[in-house]
């Protein structure tokens, strides 16, 4: 069963450092969404992405962060100059099409920004 | 901002007996709602979904009762595996541009042998 995935799985930093979270979602996918948890936090939306662009974003996503999809496959996340509380759990996750509502998540990745 | 909320942190049942996790919600706007899985170092695993206009949706043992005039959802799951130990959450979807999903905090579900 196709599954997205995500590298690396553990990624820790300096404080200003930059980070790049890599996820490759399920190939027929359209909808890509980061997400993040903060320890013993919800799960809470960053930004989503559909054709090539931005269609919305959160507050957190600052312009420290960005996102890409450099080759059709890969979507990346972005973090310019990380802070400490940028530590967090952060999961990709893909969906297939407008009318269904399933979101698909990925393993997630453990930043430390230290 | 609490549009989704699980006020149950933890919840214990016996084996073979029925769990119940709850989730409240404000925004009437909200077109479906969906139960996630989450075990520790792993990301959430879909486990079932209902429309906002529907008042029930039923996969095998887990079955999603929605109730619109209360802004009230619950997870059923009949008979509880101490498999099914977990951490659930409850997420909304915005129909909007993103159709983002909006999470609860979370139940914590420990199913005893």
């Amino acid at each position: 069963e196709p599954e997205v995935t995500q590298t690396p799985s553990h990624q820790v930093t300096q404080m200003g450092q930059e980070v790049i979270l890599r996820c490759v979602p399920i190939s027929n996918h359209l909808y890509f969404y980061w997400y993040r948890q903060i320890l013993g936090q919800k799960v809470e939306f960053l930004v989503s992405f559909y054709n090539n662009e931005i269609s919305e974003k959160s507050e957190i996503f600052d312009d420290q962060f960005s996102v890409e999809r450099p080759d059709g496959s890969n979507f990346t996340l972005k973090i310019r100059s990380t802070k400490l509380e940028d530590s967090a759990m952060y999961f990709c996750a893909s969906k297939v099409g407008s009318l269904k509502e399933t979101q698909y998540f990925g393993p997630g990745t453990r930043l430390l920004v230290l | 901002d609490q549009q989704v909320k699980q006020n149950s942190p933890s919840l214990s049942v016996q084996e073979g007996r029925i769990s119940i996790l709850n989730c409240d919600y404000t925004n009437s706007m909200f077109d479906y709602f969906l139960w996630y899985k989450k075990y520790p170092a792993e990301g959430p695993t879909f486990l079932i979904s209902i429309s906002s206009i529907k008042d029930k949706n039923e996969d095998g043992r887990f079955t999603v009762f929605l109730n619109k005039s209360a802004k009230h959802l619950s997870l059923h799951i009949v008979p509880s595996q101490p498999g099914d130990s977990a951490v659930y959450f409850c997420a909304a979807r915005v129909p909007d541009s993103s159709y983002k999903l909006i999470f609860g905090s979370g139940t914590r579900l420990l199913v005893r042998p």
